[in-house]
């Protein structure tokens, strides 16, 4: 069965230029959840929708930052204009309704290096 | 807020026992969960424990779970080189998890 699927899985560009990171959900799932993971600040949860619609982006670092759904079996979270301090691993995950007893799971993430 | 917190290191003999303890502060997260991530790959879902329960055991793997402490651990039995990771704890929060800082685990021969 297909996991959750990122692209690119790497990513190196220089500040000032626009990102944009792509994540498929596992077909079927309602819930799609984008994370940061960091040395400095760990793992960090930056949005997530339920069935499409945003439900909290109270993680997300700054105007700089958005992300999409335009349907369920696709989102992009874009960063425009890039800085270095945006260098992490960025990673999506799905659950099948977003419920506390429905367990997420995580795509192999991007890596995104910010020149 | 809500903070999840667990030590940073743990190293153990390969065949050892590795106990990974975490701390959590909302006690209404109704479900606990232990991820494991290994280099350059996502987190995977190793096992959950709802609130009312104080131990699950699954294979080599113990939860168990301390309500009144806000106290959850895991154990691996007869740890082996590939269980080398780094062990995630997770609260649930509504439909969020908030997740503690990973614990490297290094098992030598």
């Amino acid at each position: 069965d297909a996991g959750v699927i990122q692209s690119p899985r790497h990513e190196v560009t220089e500040m000032g230029q626009e990102v944009t990171l792509r994540c498929k959900p596992i077909s079927g799932h309602n819930s799609l959840f984008w994370y940061r993971q960091t040395m400095m600040r760990g793992l960090e949860l930056l949005i997530y929708f339920n069935n499409n619609v945003p439900i909290d982006d109270s993680g997300m670092p700054e105007d700089r930052f958005s992300a999409k759904m335009p349907n369920a079996s696709f989102s992009t979270l874009k960063i425009q204009p890039s800085e270095p301090r945006d260098s992490a691993v960025y990673f999506c995950a799905s659950s099948p309704s977003g419920g506390a007893d429905q367990p997420q799971h995580f795509g192999d993430g991007t890596r995104l290096s910010i020149l | 807020g809500e903070d999840v917190e667990q030590s940073l290191f743990l190293s153990v003999r390969e065949g050892d026992s590795s106990v990974i303890n975490c701390t959590y502060t909302d006690s209404s997260s109704t479900y606990l969960y232990w991820y494991k991530q290994e280099p350059g790959a996502g987190l995977q879902l190793l096992t959950y424990i709802f609130s009312n329960m104080d131990m699950k055991q699954d294979q080599r793997l113990t939860v168990l779970l301390n309500k009144k402490d806000k106290h959850l651990s895991l154990r691996i039995a007869d740890t082996q080189t590939g269980d080398s990771a780094i062990y995630f704890c997770a609260e649930s929060e509504g439909d969020k998890l908030i997740f503690g800082t990973g614990t490297r685990l290094q098992v030598f021969p």
